[in-house]
């Protein structure tokens, strides 16, 4: 069964922090992806990565940086967190084909918390 | 911009009746198309793709979707829908490069 697996469900975490949010998948997957998730605004894309040690920014990456060291594995950091980062947090792979993403697979989700 | 428009931010239905579900996106070239559907607390899992071929996509749980080129439309459609259903559903598109743009949902609330 295929799987992407996000490190927590729920954090909570205090303004000014860093924070880590780990993501793996073990499907062999070139592109993976953060979200955020907020109601009403459906997701929007922080960050995503093509390959191992690359990156490209989303539509929405300020406050926020990621790392890809292995290709299995994705992390989204928060810089110094703040109240406004509250939200619901997507990580997602997705192969290729014809060299467009197809469909993707989620983790659960991390519910942050920043009080 | 590319951009993907769900018509409808929530469906109110009766158990059993048929619902539509509608997406109208933005693009003059080719695309792949999907929708997922989240439960409460839950990550997004795929309902049905549409990548080529047949324009009239089945998925699971009965879901199924036609892919309309001249209305750039990928409405979603359920002919007898359950209390399960109650979720939210994402139409999604990816046009080029590596970016896959969500709409912005749609609550589909099914009552008894």
């Amino acid at each position: 069964d295929v799987k992407v697996t996000q490190s927590s469900r729920y954090l909570v975490k205090r303004t000014g922090e860093k924070v880590f949010l780990e993501c793996v998948q073990d499907m062999d997957h070139e592109n993976m992806f953060w979200y955020r998730q907020d109601p009403g605004l459906g997701l929007r894309l922080i960050y995503f990565s093509y390959d191992v040690k690359m990156k490209e920014k989303g539509d929405i990456p300020e406050g926020y940086s990621v790392s890809r060291e292995k290709k299995e594995r994705f992390s989204l950091i928060l810089e110094s967190a703040s109240t406004n980062q509250t939200s619901m947090y997507l990580c997602a792979s997705s192969p290729l084909l014809r060299g467009l993403n197809t469909e993707a697979f989620f983790g659960q989700g991390t519910r942050l918390t920043v009080v | 911009a590319q951009s993907v428009t769900q018509l409808d931010s929530q469906v109110p239905v009766f158990e059993e009746a048929p619902v539509e579900l509608r997406c109208n996106y933005s693009s003059s070239v080719s695309v792949y198309l999907f929708w997922y559907v989240q439960y409460p607390n839950q990550g997004l899992q795929l309902l049905l793709k549409y990548l080529s071929g047949s324009t009239l996509v089945k998925g699971i749980n009965g879901f199924e979707a036609e892919f309309n080129k001249s209305q750039t439309s990928f409405h979603l459609r359920k002919p007898s829908v359950h209390i399960s259903d109650t979720a939210e559903y994402f139409c999604a598109v990816t046009r080029g490069g590596f970016k896959t743009i969500f709409g912005a949902g749609t609550r589909l609330f099914v009552k008894a």
